[in-house]
């Protein structure tokens, strides 16, 4: 099973800030990686897939990069609506697995 | 628009067992695998178990296997999700899921469900 870590469990930052969340992978998930925003009370929401690829309706502040097995998640200048939950995801095999996700806070 | 609809989940005791449906609508179903993937009070996801879009090739996590069985009824448009021998670990909210390309079991997940949820508990 490809284990997933991210880090920091929780970051705090202030509105207009860049917030930058790393993910790793036990071993090589090439650039089969997606990135999910949770909010409270809200089903997880795609934001991003194959490592890079903004999902559809995605604000450009959001961008992922990196392949194997780090990856990171940056948005450019947090606004209010972007403090939530984010989980990095493989699904280059099976189970597939999330990371335990990251608190992105004021 | 897509839309997945779960239901089905409910308090049950140790040892008894429950179905887990989602309704969809919005696209066509028998060209899409599905998932089951669930989340844990206050924690993270755990992916459950895929469907094929044919319905003739499953897979699950070795969490469920053996006790939970994925199947779906494509004149229906509903997937489902047989539990047994239900413990107070799998007290979970349910999501089903849908991949974004057609024909693909391992893909990533474009639309989700609301969830529904199971408790286990005595």
């Amino acid at each position: 099973e490809t284990v997933m870590t991210q880090s920091p469990a929780t970051l705090s930052v202030s509105p207009g800030e860049r917030a930058t969340l790393s993910c790793r992978a036990s071993q090589s998930v090439s650039i089969n990686l997606a990135w999910y925003q949770q909010k409270p009370g809200q089903a997880p929401r795609l934001l991003i897939s194959g490592a890079s690829t903004r999902a559809a309706g995605i604000p450009a502040r959001f961008s992922g990069s990196g392949s194997g097995t780090e990856f990171t998640l940056t948005i450019s200048s947090l606004q209010s609506e972007d403090f939530a939950v984010y989980y990095c995801q493989q699904y280059n095999d099976w189970p597939f697995t999330f990371g335990p996700g990251t608190k992105v806070d004021i | 628009q897509v839309q997945l609809v779960e239901s089905g989940g409910d308090m049950v005791q140790p040892g008894r067992s429950l179905r887990l449906s989602c309704e969809v609508s919005g696209f066509t179903f028998s060209t899409f695998a599905m998932h089951w993937v669930r989340q844990l009070p206050g924690t993270g996801l755990e992916w459950l178990a895929v469907m094929s879009a044919d319905g003739f090739s499953q897979t699950y996590s070795d969490s469920v296997k053996g006790r939970f069985t994925v199947s779906r009824d494509n004149s229906r448009n509903t997937l489902y999700l047989q539990m047994n021998s239900l413990r107070p670990e799998d007290t979970a909210l349910y999501y089903c899921v849908r991949v974004h390309r057609e024909w693909m079991l391992r893909d990533y997940f474009d639309n989700w469900g609301q969830g529904t949820l199971v408790i286990v508990s005595s």
